[in-house]
């Protein structure tokens, strides 16, 4: 059964830091991980999709990485800002299957 | 861009009752998923479906079923609510069940009172 880990569960940093989360996973075989975004109580904002066979995504400030092989994924947050306080989830996907998710981590950007 | 539509936004429920969510997925997507999250949890798949066909079934409870539409919308029907019921309950939906990102929809949060 795949698992999805996430460290750290928690992170409070200053604002203009940059900062990586990590992700891993028990099963290598994956067919995609995908990174969200939640704010509290708010619905799952997609960040980054990765497919198995791509190493790293960008959108503006986050660049997600994927060491296949290994089982994990890092989401890395340049300049961070007060606006990024929320919690970060991975989730991976094998083949025609749903997501299974990580517990997330929970970022707090202090201004 | 259209996104996917879920209703209602916040439902409130008394144990023993039965409740049902709608999910409206972005047009042209063929695939819905939902998915449950509790107070603090991580978001727990229920069901998919794909071209109105059941495809893959994960931790749904008995009490509950869902079906898929002609026009791709979905629901879920959830009868004697429990305590524990209470969530935020997720539908995403993809294009061909394939390579393609899943969107969420804003969700719908549940009380069972």
């Amino acid at each position: 059964k795949q698992e999805v880990t996430q460290i750290p569960a928690a992170l409070s940093v200053p604002e203009g830091e940059n900062l990586v989360l990590n992700c891993s996973f028990t099963d290598s075989a994956i067919y995609n991980l995908q990174w969200f975004r939640q704010d509290p109580g708010k619905g799952l904002t997609s960040l980054l999709l990765i497919q198995s066979s791509q190493r790293e995504q960008t959108s503006g400030r986050l660049n997600a990485s994927l060491d296949k092989s290994s089982g994990r994924s890092t989401l890395y947050i340049a300049a961070s800002q007060p606006g990024d306080s929320a919690t970060y989830l991975c989730a991976v996907r094998k083949g025609n299957t749903p997501l299974v998710f990580g517990k997330g981590t929970r970022l707090s950007v202090i201004a | 861009a259209a996104g996917v539509i879920q209703s209602p936004r916040h439902l409130i429920k008394e144990k023993r009752e039965t409740a049902t969510l709608k999910c409206y997925p972005i047009p042209r997507h063929d695939t819905v998923y939902w998915y449950q999250q509790g107070p603090g949890q991580d978001p727990q798949f229920l069901i998919s479906f794909y071209e109105k066909m059941q495809s893959d079934k994960g931790s749904i409870p008995d009490r509950f079923s869902a079906q898929q539409f002609s026009d791709y919308h979905s629901e879920l029907n959830m009868s004697s609510l429990e305590l524990g019921d209470s969530a935020l309950y997720f539908c995403a939906s993809s294009f061909s069940a394939g390579a393609d990102t899943q969107y969420f929809g804003p969700g719908t949060r549940l009380t069972v009172l």
